[in-house]
């Protein structure tokens, strides 16, 4: 079964500072999804960014950004500039084709004003 | 576009009674909808996926007979939680998935149900 590994439990970043939210997962699949997901406080769950495994280039949607590293099978997600209303949960996810989403356990970002 | 809701947002019933909680996409089919279920400060469990007009698949572990899933439309699953208790209280979330579209691997994601059992 595929797994989600995220490493960090918690993380904290100034605000307008840059920081780097850990992800690994294992597959033996060649073809597959990976997603950040965001959960503020409302918990309604946001997408952040999506990577397309097949794809070499790395995903970005403005201030966000990620580290797709396919043979090392990692996943990191980069956010610059962060401001406060980037303080949430952090879920890295993977899926395969058309079976449910599989997810990490989460890191809580705080920034620091 | 991809709007999925979810009703109630928050719903407080006694141990042994039973609730429902629906899910609705709104401006697509949702051809397979999954539940998650999730525990303050922890990660989203898969409880079951639902493809319209089958019964649902449920995860190991899960209880069919206590969490009773319909899927009879394209634009509504439900929930069920039968014979509810304490330890059932908890925050579920359904993610719909509109098989017709190009991106049909996306997940679309309800707002919440929170289910508290006194």
């Amino acid at each position: 079964a595929q797994t989600v590994t995220q490493s960090q439990p918690e993380m904290s970043v100034q605000e307008a500072e840059t920081v780097t939210l850990s992800c690994t997962y294992d597959t033996s699949e060649s073809d597959y999804y990976l997603f950040w997901y965001k959960q503020p406080p409302s918990r309604q769950m946001i997408l952040v960014i999506r990577q397309e495994a097949y794809k070499q280039q790395n995903a970005t949607e403005n201030r966000f950004s990620v580290n797709f590293q396919k043979a090392a099978k990692s996943f990191s997600l980069k956010i610059s500039d962060s401001q406060l209303g980037d303080a949430a949960m952090y879920f890295c996810a993977y899926k395969l084709g058309n079976t449910p989403l599989v997810f990490g356990k989460g890191t809580r970002l705080s920034v620091i004003a | 576009g991809a709007v999925v809701s979810q009703h109630p947002s928050w719903v407080i019933c006694k141990s042994g009674t039973s609730v429902k909680i629906e899910c609705r996409s709104l401006d697509f089919q949702a051809t397979t909808m999954f539940w998650y279920r999730q525990f303050p400060k922890q990660s989203l469990m898969l409880m079951a996926t639902s493809n319209e007009g089958s019964k649902a698949t449920y995860e190991q572990g899960v209880e069919k007979d206590k969490f009773l899933i319909n899927h009879a439309s394209l634009t509504l699953s439900t929930l069920t939680v039968t014979s509810a208790h304490p330890e059932d209280s908890s925050f579920y979330i359904c993610s719909a998935r509109d098989g017709g579209r190009l991106k049909s691997y996306e997940q679309y994601f309800g707002p919440g149900t929170r289910l508290t059992v006194t």
